[in-house]
């Protein structure tokens, strides 16, 4: 079965203090690899897809990696307005077309 | 105009009381879903759909029905709401091309009192 863990649940970050958020994944036939912010009552934002370990993407203040079992979220001098939940999702072979989601990492940024 | 748009934004129902939920889009995708997502326990799949003909339960269906009347439009209803489907609904879209990121709408929060 198809799993994805988030850690850590909150984080709590000084404005430019720059930190990792993790995303462990079990899959079977990783098709691809997701990262989503998400503001209060809204609707996810898509940011990243990763297909492949050793995969690297960036956007802003944000860098997305990718090994054969994880995902990592890099933070660089984050601001205020960096602060939402970030959600990691799989797509794997077994799961034809849908999106398997962790719990999803909360940050808050502090000026 | 949002690309997914879900119609009611907010809705407060009775108990035992049928709702639908709407989900319109024009990002001319095939795919489209229906999550529910709650504190601790993130985005969880309703139902989905591939095609017109095409409809799929998820994860917890079970008190949900869907229907796909048209490319861009897929409902999700509640038959008999009861106050655990309290929660932020969310309609989503993606292709079939290969990529298989899902965009979102702004969702719908439901409180069955």
């Amino acid at each position: 079965e198809d799993q994805v863990t988030q850690s850590p649940e909150a984080l709590r970050l000084q404005e430019g203090e720059s930190s990792s958020l993790n995303c462990s994944y079990t899959v079977s036939g990783l098709r691809g690899l997701f990262w989503y912010r998400q503001d209060p009552g809204k609707g996810p934002e898509f940011l990243f897809t990763l297909y492949s370990a050793g995969e690297e993407k960036e956007k802003e203040r944000l860098k997305a990696t990718l090994t054969k079992k994880e995902s990592f979220l890099h933070i660089t001098a984050p601001k205020p307005e960096d602060s939402a939940t970030y959600l990691c999702a799989v797509h794997g072979s077994s799961n034809t077309g849908k999106l398997i989601f962790g719990q999803g990492t909360t940050l808050q940024v502090k000026p | 105009d949002a690309d997914v748009t879900q119609t009611p934004r907010n809705r407060i129902t009775k108990t035992g009381k049928r709702i639908m939920l709407e989900c319109s889009q024009t990002k001319g995708h095939d795919r489209m879903y229906w999550y529910r997502q709650d504190p601790g326990l993130g985005l969880r799949l309703i139902y989905y759909s591939f095609d017109v003909k095409d409809i799929n339960k998820g994860e917890i269906s079970d008190g949900y029905s869907v229907s796909r009347q048209a490319q861009a439009k897929f409902s999700l209803s509640l038959e008999s709401a009861i106050p655990n489907q309290t929660a932020l609904y969310f309609c989503a879209t993606s292709d079939s091309g290969g990529h298989t990121e899902a965009f979102f709408g702004q969702g719908t929060r439901l409180t069955v009192v």
